[in-house]
């Protein structure tokens, strides 16, 4: 057990619906990322905050976005879903993004499955 | 820009045999390199990670990695493997300017026959 929690375990929806990830990281960890796995693009990092506040972003679509609110829990806006929106979604966490040796420690995932 | 490359989407070995599995990295910084292993239906846990402390690093469950700058290479062994092994593995390599990700190779899916 990482100590990062992601709810829901699996989400079943339809094209053009809205849905909200949610991560909670470790205690202690204020920087939050979001990355994406699917079987043609692979693992893929979507967009980091830190402290609440937008670090980086990355292979991130417009119809996607992301907070982080003051309890240091982060959300995943996933909206005018397409098929290939199906993927599993991880957040990960650790304390200073700044550090290139920190450990990034993930999540069990979000699996989405647009229908 | 760094990147890493696994070489072999899908390795198979058997039981008690060595694993060997490949990933070249490309960066224009010194690189901080990882190894995390993806068990059917669950998160992504670390093996171990390159911090530039020491070219052999040791990881959990028996594997280790090396690295090697002359070759842009970071491989992942371990001296026999064992059914508990068979999984998906990925390399990857700390990017970004001042605030970091990690960049994952394409995987590594490990099948151990008895």
């Amino acid at each position: 057990d990482s100590g990062v929690t992601q709810t829901p375990k699996h989400l079943i929806t339809a094209t053009g619906q809205r849905v909200t990830l949610r991560c909670s990281p470790r205690s202690g960890d204020l920087s939050v990322y979001w990355y994406q796995q699917s079987l043609d693009q692979g693992l893929q990092f979507l967009i980091q905050y830190y402290n609440g506040e937008e670090r980086a972003k990355g292979n991130i679509l417009e119809r996607f976005s992301a907070q982080q609110f003051p309890d240091l829990h982060s959300e995943l806006n996933l909206s005018s879903l397409e098929l290939g929106d199906s993927a599993l979604y991880f957040c990960a966490s650790s304390v200073d993004p700044t550090s290139r040796q920190e450990t990034q420690y993930f999540g069990p995932g979000t699996r989405l499955l647009v229908l | 820009a760094q990147s890493v490359t696994q070489l072999g989407s899908h390795v198979s070995v058997s039981e008690g045999a060595l694993v060997l599995l490949r990933c070249n990295y490309s960066s224009s910084v010194p690189p901080y390199l990882f190894w995390y292993v993806q068990y059917p239906n669950q998160g992504l846990q670390l093996l171990l990670k390159y911090t530039s402390a020491a070219t052999l690093v040791k990881g959990i469950n028996g594997f280790e990695a090396e690295f090697k700058k002359s070759e842009t290479s970071f491989h992942l062994t371990k001296p026999s493997a064992h059914m508990s092994d068979a999984a998906e593995y990925f390399c990857a390599v700390k990017s970004g300017a001042g605030s970091y990700q990690l960049t994952f190779g394409k995987g590594t899916k490990l099948s151990v026959i008895p």
